[in-house]
């Protein structure tokens, strides 16, 4: 069975303070790997895709990366504007998505 | 300016009574997809459509039902069988590539 593990649940950084978020899969035949942000109360926004090991995507403070097992959103000197729940998902074939539990992400100025 | 709309944003029912939940997309996308989320969990997938006239159900489709008449519109209807229809509703489309764009959401509350 495809499953989707985030860890952590929830991180508290200070305003600048760099960390990673993870993502932890197991699907037969990984056909591509998203990333969405979602503030409180509305739906999740597109940040990423990432298709093949070792490919990476950025924007703005925002790095994706993927290995054959995991992915990891990395978040450099974040701003106070950048908390949001960081949902991970992989399409476990027929174009359905199975969807990670989140991370919370706060940044205290 | 192109998108997904949901509407109501929030909706009250009492229990046994059916509603129907509105997502519209002039993105002229061809699937679409619905989705419940609940606190401290990830999304699951309730039915989706790849094609006018057509689709299929997800992981958690008991006590839902769907149509997709149109290519705009694929409206959810969640009946009284639903044993906890109190949720956050999503709804998303996709085009030929594999992201799926997402509505704001309906909160519907059932007492």
């Amino acid at each position: 069975e495809d499953q989707v593990t985030q860890s952590p649940e929830a991180l508290r950084l200070q305003e600048g303070e760099s960390s990673s978020l993870n993502c932890s899969y197991t699907v037969s035949g990984l056909r591509g790997l998203f990333w969405y942000r979602q503030d409180p109360g509305k739906g999740p926004e597109f940040l990423f895709t990432l298709y093949s090991a070792g490919e990476e995507k950025e924007k703005e403070r925002l790095k994706a990366t993927l290995t054959k097992k995991e992915s990891f959103l990395h978040i450099t000197a974040p701003k106070p504007e950048d908390s949001a729940t960081y949902l991970c998902a992989v399409d476990q074939g027929a174009q359905k998505l199975v969807f990670g539990q989140g991370t919370r992400l706060t940044i205290n100025p | 300016d192109g998108g997904i709309t949901q509407s109501p944003k929030y909706l009250f029912r009492k229990e046994g009574q059916n509603v129907t939940l509105s997502c519209e997309q002039n993105l002229n996308h061809d699937a679409m997809y619905w989705y419940r989320q609940d606190p401290g969990q990830g999304l699951r997938l309730i039915y989706y459509s790849q094609i006018v006239n057509d689709f299929q159900k997800g992981d958690i489709a008991e006590g839902y039902s769907v149509s997709r008449e149109k290519k705009e519109s694929f409206p959810l209807t969640v009946t009284s069988a639903q044993k906890n229809p109190t949720a956050f509703y999503l709804c998303a489309s996709r085009d030929r590539g594999h992201e799926q764009y997402f509505g704001p959401g309906t909160r519907l509350t059932v007492t």
